[in-house]
């Protein structure tokens, strides 16, 4: 199956620096690459997703990069802001029958 | 749009009784639904999908005569732990899927905490 690695588990930045979260996956019939904001006791959210037909996709302050080669994807965030302080993850499937999380990486932006 | 909801937001059963939970989808068909376990600070662990009017397919390590699921129309899906322990205590969150829009796009409901006293 399918195994989604996610680095860092924590991250620390300055508010208006970027922060960059990295995930790497196993199965390269992987074609959908979504990334979850989370807050605490909260449901996750959609933020981005990217599909393997694509290498690059922008949204605002949110861009995320796929290199499908290396079998690795990336969120970058630009301009954060303390409202970005949350937990991220990443997630892959292939089928859309089963997703497959990384372990998360708690973002905190210091004002 | 593409609304999940969940009830109860949060439960405390004693141990040795069952517990329901219920997701619905408000306002799209959700052909496919998906139960997650949270463990507090721990990622989201996939336990089943299911998909209406057929039987779900669990992820190794679950036990599907524990975990019951029914996805018994297109809007309503439903985890049932059976004889519950508190090593069952967890976050448990359902997602769903529109059978209509994106392909693969899952909206997420927002979460059952499970306590097992």
């Amino acid at each position: 199956g399918e195994n989604v690695e996610q680095h860092p588990s924590t991250l620390s930045v300055q508010e208006g620096d970027s922060a960059v979260i990295k995930c790497t996956y196993s199965d390269s019939a992987s074609n959908y690459f979504p990334w979850y904001k989370q807050e605490l006791g909260k449901r996750p959210q959609l933020i981005i997703d990217i599909r393997s037909n694509v290498g690059e996709k922008k949204d605002q302050r949110i861009a995320v990069t796929l290199n499908k080669t290396a079998k690795h994807f990336s969120l970058h965030i630009t301009e954060t802001q303390p409202e970005d302080s949350a937990v991220y993850f990443c997630a892959a499937t292939n089928t859309g029958n089963q997703f497959y999380f990384g372990t998360g990486t708690s973002l905190t932006v210091i004002p | 749009g593409a609304v999940v909801s969940q009830h109860p937001s949060w439960v405390i059963c004693k141990s040795g009784t069952s517990v329901k939970i219920e997701c619905r989808s408000l306002d799209f068909q959700a052909t496919t639904m998906f139960w997650y376990r949270q463990f507090p600070k721990q990622s989201l662990m996939l336990m089943a999908t299911s998909n209406e009017g057929s039987k779900a397919t669990y992820e190794q390590g679950v036990e599907k005569d524990k975990f019951l699921i029914n996805h018994a129309s297109l809007t309503l899906s439903t985890l049932t732990v059976t004889s519950a322990h508190p090593e069952d205590s967890s976050f448990y969150i359902c997602s769903a899927r529109d059978g209509q829009g994106a392909a693969y796009e899952q909206y997420f409901g927002p979460g059952t905490r499970l306590t097992v006293t």
